[in-house]
């Protein structure tokens, strides 16, 4: 079975502060994906990976930035945090981009 | 750009009532197109994808190239059906994205 795991389910974080959310995969996936989870906005795609050290710009990048050392895992970065990015943080990972995505569970963020 | 618009947010039906969830999606090339599912308290998990041409607990989705549509069907929805449905599209290229629809929540009425 294939495990993607968000380092934390909840996470409380004051404005300014600088934010990590990490990202593990345990089935040696090339793709890795960082998106955010908003109620009728759907899933809106931050940053991804594919391959280590490689990384691209989704669709809403701003505030953001990302890290991807090992190919198991990829953290994504909140240089200062802000109230408008409270939000549910989603990472995927898939082998390739035509295969199946894996979720993680989700982190639900909340800054203050 | 790629975009994939799913226009229905909520969508409520009775059990054993057919059910269609639509998706359009806009992309100048070979699109690739999914359908994700989210249970309550569930992680979002793979429905079916297009080039499969399966069907999955009952769900079918015909690309339609010329009407850019992905719509998702089910003849005779069931109670367990209720939840979030995402339609997905990766975009080809080097940088080979996959991007989401905005959602549909699907209530299924006893």
């Amino acid at each position: 079975d294939v495990k993607v795991t968000q380092s934390s389910r909840y996470l409380v974080k004051r404005t300014g502060e600088k934010v990590f959310l990490e990202c593990v995969q345990d089935m040696d996936h090339e793709n890795m994906f960082w998106y955010r989870q908003d109620p009728g906005l759907g899933l809106r795609l931050i940053y991804f990976s594919y391959d280590v050290k490689m990384k691209e710009k989704g669709d809403i990048p701003e505030g953001y930035s990302v890290s991807r050392e090992k190919k198991e895992r990829f953290s994504l970065i909140l240089e200062s945090a802000s109230t408008n990015q409270t939000s549910m943080y989603l990472c995927a990972s898939s082998f390739s981009p035509n295969t199946e995505a894996f979720f993680g569970q989700g982190t639900r963020l909340t800054v203050v | 750009a790629q975009r994939v618009t799913q226009p229905e947010k909520l969508l409520s039906v009775f059990k054993g009532a057919p059910v269609e969830l639509k998706c359009n999606y806009s992309y100048s090339g070979s699109p690739e197109l999914f359908w994700y599912v989210q249970y309550s308290r569930q992680r979002l998990q793979l429905l079916l994808r297009h080039i499969s041409r399966e069907s999955i607990k009952g769900f079918t989705a015909d690309l339609n190239k010329g009407e850019t549509s992905f719509h998702l069907k089910k003849p005779f929805a069931q109670e367990e059906d209720s939840a979030m449905y995402y339609c997905a599209l990766k975009a080809g290229g080097g940088a080979q994205k996959l991007v989401f629809g905005q959602g549909t929540r699907l209530t299924i009425n006893p």
